[in-house]
């Protein structure tokens, strides 16, 4: 199907494991983003990348490292969770050929970190 | 910098009534403003955008949005709520391509 998935929906993983969520759109945008839902900070960037094996870090990079070989993917990695950063994980897309689009999202990843 | 507002964390409204919910922003330029609605266990949902011209926008669903330059507001308005537009609720700024959120606003719909 098209659009934007990302996997898996939901993860536990221990302390100081680490654990990579997927993301992969169809649609060829050139923009990715990862960003983390929190309550009472609504969302905040993580990651970003305006194009194949071109990232830049965002509002909240630290913990978390990104990759991105190929246009439509973009994987997050927590190199060692810890608890803090049990969230709602989001990725997004846009196109950047259209001036001043929205972002697609994702349906997130819910990772509980114990 | 860029900077969005959401000044009401929770909103309770009874089903058929209206509902307005606030957002401020804060952009040097012309602002490219977005409401998203994100509903339990889903991702965002595009509610309607404001790129330029008429500054009444309608959106899906039956939301529309007014963009107020001198009062740097952007605000989400329905007529009458219906329970299945309980969910929260994210205003966004635009900047090229880069998106900044406020911190969203939980509507509750009381039948």
């Amino acid at each position: 199907d098209a659009g934007i998935t990302q996997s898996p929906r939901y993860k536990i993983t221990e302390t100081g494991r680490q654990v990579t969520l997927m993301c992969h759109q169809t649609w060829s945008h050139s923009y990715m983003f990862w960003y983390r839902q929190d309550l009472g900070h609504g969302l905040r960037l993580i990651y970003y990348s305006a194009a194949a094996d071109i990232t830049d870090k965002g509002e909240v990079p630290d913990g978390y490292v990104v990759s991105r070989s190929k246009t439509e993917n973009f994987p997050l990695t927590l190199e060692s969770a810890t608890r803090s950063q049990t969230s709602v994980y989001f990725c997004a897309s846009s196109d950047a050929t259209v001036m001043n689009t929205e972002a697609f999202f994702g349906q997130g990843t819910r990772l509980t970190v114990v | 910098a860029q900077s969005v507002t959401q000044p009401d964390i929770h909103i309770t409204v009874s089903e058929g009534a209206s509902l307005e919910l606030r957002c401020n922003y804060s952009y040097g330029a012309t602002p490219y403003l977005f409401w998203y609605v994100q509903s339990p266990g889903q991702g965002l949902q595009l509610l309607l955008k404001y790129f330029s011209g008429d500054t009444l926008v309608q959106g899906i669903k039956g939301f529309e949005a007014e963009f107020k330059r001198s009062q740097s507001s952007f605000n989400l308005r329905k007529p009458s709520v219906h329970w299945s537009d309980a969910a929260e609720y994210f205003c966004a700024v635009g900047d090229g391509n880069q998106f900044y959120f406020g911190t969203g606003t939980s509507l509750t719909v009381i039948p």
